[in-house]
């Protein structure tokens, strides 16, 4: 079954640092890759998506990822956090052979201290 | 703002009523998703319409069930509830209905069974 990870439950960062949050997905054919971010008391909102092309894909509020297909990644990176960016971010994934769904991994929650 | 529209925010009711979620999806939106967060599952994907019809369901109780009228709107009913069913409940949509479909998140229906 398919499945996605986002090992780091909760990340600290300092306003101003780099932010990298990880996300592995277990799938044999190039799935469809999403990142969203949930504010508290919000819905989710989609920050980026990855279909094809571009490996390096760039998204709102200064976020990017980047596909690497060796390692089933899709990491999200920003150079330098804000502390409106303190929230939770999920990756998910969608595969045609796992019908009309994304799967979610269990998010990761993001602090940022100034 | 999604253009999502759930309501109602809030609900609080004891264990083995039954209550009805409602969902308006973006306009020009014809997929409907539901899913399920809570502290210990995460995101769960639990049902799908596009267009009124049913097109993939996941992890849906059998107590619960959905339907998608012709004015696109969406209902969730959960019934003979369990205080295990109080979880943060999400209406997506979508403009198509495949898992290509970027969703877009309603702010959700906080449930609590007592």
């Amino acid at each position: 079954a398919q499945s996605v990870t986002q090992p780091d439950i909760h990340i600290t960062v300092s306003e101003g640092a780099s932010l990298e949050l990880r996300c592995n997905y277990s799938y044999g054919a190039t799935p469809y890759l999403f990142w969203y971010v949930q504010s508290p008391g919000q819905g989710l909102q989609l920050l980026l998506k990855y279909f094809s092309g571009d490996t390096l894909v760039q998204g709102i509020k200064g976020f990017e990822a980047e596909f690497k297909r060796s390692q089933s990644s899709f990491n999200l990176r920003k150079p330098s956090v804000h502390w409106s960016d303190a929230a939770e971010y999920f990756c998910a994934v969608g595969a045609p052979e796992y019908g009309n769904k994304l799967v979610f991994g269990a998010g990761t929650i993001l602090r940022v201290k100034s | 703002d999604s253009g999502v529209t759930q309501t109602p925010k809030h609900l609080i009711t004891a264990t083995g009523q039954r209550v009805t979620l409602r969902c308006s999806p973006r306009s020009g939106d014809l997929s409907v998703y539901w899913y399920q967060q809570s502290l210990d599952q995460g995101l769960q994907f639990l049902i799908q319409y596009y267009n009124g019809e049913e097109r993939a369901k996941g992890n849906i109780l059998e107590r619960f069930s959905a339907q998608q009228f012709p004015d696109l709107h969406s209902e969730l009913n959960l019934s003979s509830l369990e205080l295990g069913d109080s979880a943060l409940y999400f209406c997506a949509s979508s403009a198509g209905g495949s898992q290509g479909s970027p969703l877009h998140f309603g702010n959700g229906t906080r449930l609590t069974v007592t």
